[in-house]
């Protein structure tokens, strides 16, 4: 069974700070991706990382790929209430169709 | 709309009913996959479906859960004899074909069995 670990599990921080998420597995991934839910509705995709070492920025969202395809991280510059939300990572093992979910980290901006 | 949806948004049964729970894909999307999420933790895959292939099952956790898709559009989940550890939000996402990266999610069904 692969596992994806994200951490921190909860994160309450003030509008205006930065912050990094952790998605790690001992397993090795073809694709990562990002999602972002918020409470009623179903995740929505940020980005999908691919190769070793790749980085993808999106606005203030940074996002990178291990070089060994087994973790990745998320950072958020200058976060903002509207970045509050669970944010989960999802793999891509191989050939296969289905996604290996992280347990998500829970992201607070307070205003 | 053009999203994915779902029906119902939330159900509440007895344990040991059994219920059915419906996912609308993305018109033309071919794959559709079916997860399970509890309360503020990550998604379980159940099962995915690829145009008219045989769906792949192996995330079902349990002979009571069984699902179809039926010309290959709407999908129905089924679980029977329904169990309190069943409850959870059950996550509905297509996409528009195997190769796509992209799965698009529905806003889910809240099962709480009592």
């Amino acid at each position: 069974t692969q596992l994806l670990e994200q951490s921190p599990q909860f994160l309450s921080i003030q509008e205006g700070e930065n912050l990094t998420v952790y998605c790690n597995s001992s397993s090795v991934f073809s694709s990562l991706q990002w999602y972002r839910q918020e409470p009623g509705e179903g995740p929505v995709l940020l980005v999908t990382v691919v190769t070793g070492g790749e980085v993808k920025k999106l606005k203030r969202l940074t996002f990178q790929f291990g070089d060994a395809r087994k973790d990745s991280s998320l950072h958020i510059t200058a976060a903002q209430p509207g970045d509050t939300g669970l944010y989960l990572c999802a793999g891509r093992s191989g050939s296969a169709r289905q996604l290996t979910f992280g347990s998500g980290t829970q992201l607070t901006v307070l205003p | 709309g053009a999203g994915v949806s779902q029906s119902p948004s939330n159900k509440v049964t007895e344990k040991g009913k059994d219920v059915e729970l419906r996912c609308d894909p993305i018109s033309g999307h071919t794959a559709l996959y079916w997860y399970r999420q509890s309360l503020g933790q990550g998604l379980e895959f159940l099962i995915y479906f690829q145009g008219n292939s045989a769906p792949d099952k192996s995330g079902l956790p349990s002979d009571r859960f069984s699902a179809e898709r039926t010309g290959g559009s709407v999908s129905t989940l089924t679980i029977q004899r329904t169990q309190q550890e069943d409850s959870a939000v059950y996550l509905c996402a297509s996409s528009p074909g195997q190769s796509y990266y992209e799965q698009y999610f529905g806003p889910g069904t809240r099962l709480t069995v009592t």
